[in-house]
């Protein structure tokens, strides 16, 4: 059974700085791994999507990373802004075609 | 706006009452998914579909709960005798085919139950 967890559970850098998420999960056999946004409330926000024959996706100041034989990814967030503020969620999809989340780091950016 | 959208965005009801909640999928999207969020956890895997063929069900959807697609294009999920342990934001997600394409959610119907 696949199982997603997410280290820090939350997070709290000053403006600026530069940080990294992780996400780990037990089984290898993904077909792609996606990084999503959540504010307080609301719906998710894809971030990036990382397939299995991938190492790395970025855009814009985000860079994620895939590691399938270990299980990890990690999201490294450069020159964080009070904007960037929210729970950042882990998801992979599995081989039997649906998407298992990780529990998100709470993330906040200090002015 | 050609995102998935949910409606409605809140329900509040009282115990014992049936609601159903509304999802419309990204049009040329083929999949479905239902998921459900509690505070301070990360969403859960309810049931999803394939066109309009429901493929898998979590445990987590007691038999109070069900989820239809009728003509492949939007879905409803319905829950029966609502409980306050239903309390919860249900997210929706559809994607373009099978699990190698991006999955895009709609903004969530939170419900209360009082």
């Amino acid at each position: 059974k696949q199982e997603v967890t997410q280290i820090p559970a939350a997070l709290s850098v000053p403006e600026g700085e530069n940080l990294v998420l992780n996400c780990s999960f037990t089984d290898s056999a993904i077909y792609n791994l996606q990084w999503f946004r959540q504010d307080p409330g609301k719906g998710l926000t894809s971030l990036l999507l990382i397939q299995s024959s991938q190492r790395e996706q970025t855009s814009g100041r985000l860079n994620a990373s895939l590691d399938k034989s270990s299980g990890r990814s990690t999201l490294y967030i450069a020159a964080s802004q009070p904007g960037d503020s929210a729970t950042y969620l882990c998801a992979v999809s599995t081989s039997y075609d649906k998407v298992i989340f990780g529990p998100g780091t709470s993330l906040s950016v200090i002015p | 706006d050609t995102g998935v959208s949910q409606n409605p965005r809140h329900k509040i009801t009282k115990r014992g009452q049936n609601v159903t909640f509304r999802c419309d999928p990204i049009s040329e999207h083929n999949r479905l998914y239902w998921y459900r969020q509690t505070l301070g956890q990360g969403p859960e895997f309810l049931t999803y579909f394939q066109n309009e063929a429901q493929l898998e069900k979590s445990r987590l959807l007691s038999d109070r709960f069900s989820a239809e697609r009728p003509k492949g294009s939007f879905s409803t999920l319905e829950i029966q005798r609502t409980e306050q342990g239903d309390s919860a934001m249900y997210l929706c997600a559809s994607s373009l085919r099978d699990g190698d394409t991006e999955a895009f959610f709609g903004q969530g119907t939170r419900l209360t139950v009082v």
